[in-house]
């Protein structure tokens, strides 16, 4: 079981570009989490899909949108990169449904200079 | 608003010091309480969940147990292998999804 692949793992942008992260859920897991971890700091959830659809989504600006697809698989995009959105991207999956543990991905490291 | 306070912010031991971490949460009726394991730059690891009060958790070194109000996480006789940031999250019994509220971590360092 290959568990939550992310990719890229390391990024580097400029600011006002735009990116495209991407997560492969658990074998079994239908549902995908993406949060943002500042350094020193824990997890902040940014959204979550299921069934394709954004499910719940945190405190975070329309800068940030999403998209799954129908194999469960997994993309964060951000637009208008900030100085401030430098931090490590963790993707998360669970199933069935969402209501089980959720297991992580080792994260993409996003600088944006 | 759910909330999750962890403390101490940092915890030096010596191996084989046992030692206690603790998650303080408030939060709308809870589904489930988590701790998870997170070494540097890499992504959180599963250890626990605790669903209700008096519920313990038991993995080799490390011991979770769960209040109404907070959690435990006990270290016996650690190791230096066991030197993390241990994160614990909740989970709202009234979120439509499962999303997870994390409190900032606890770091450990554990010196031979």
């Amino acid at each position: 079981d290959a568990g939550v692949t992310q990719s890229p793992t390391h990024l580097i942008k400029t600011r006002g570009q735009q990116v495209t992260l991407r997560c492969s859920p658990k074998s079994g897991h239908d549902t995908v989490s993406w949060y943002q971890q500042a350094l020193g700091q824990g997890p902040q959830f940014i959204f979550q899909y299921y069934e394709e659809e954004e499910r719940q989504r945190g405190n975070f600006p329309d800068r940030f949108s999403g998209h799954q697809y129908p194999n469960y698989s997994s993309e964060l995009n951000v637009n208008a990169l900030l100085l401030g959105d430098s931090a490590l991207y963790l993707c998360a999956s669970s199933g069935p449904q969402g209501y089980t543990e959720a297991f992580f991905g080792q994260g993409t490291r996003l600088t944006v200079v | 608003e759910d909330q999750v306070t962890q403390s101490p912010e940092a915890l030096r031991l010596q191996e084989g010091e046992s030692s206690s971490l603790n998650c303080s949460y408030t939060v709308s009726g809870l589904r489930g309480l988590f701790w998870y394991r997170q070494d540097p730059g890499k992504g959180p690891e599963f250890l626990f969940t605790l669903y209700s009060a008096g519920e313990e958790k038991e993995k080799e070194r490390l011991k979770a147990t769960l209040t109404k109000k907070e959690s435990f996480l006990h270290i016996t006789a650690p190791k230096p292998e066991d030197s993390a940031t241990y994160l614990c999250a909740v989970q709202a019994g009234n979120n439509a999804g499962n999303m997870l509220t994390f409190g900032g971590g606890t770091r450990l360092m554990v010196k031979p």
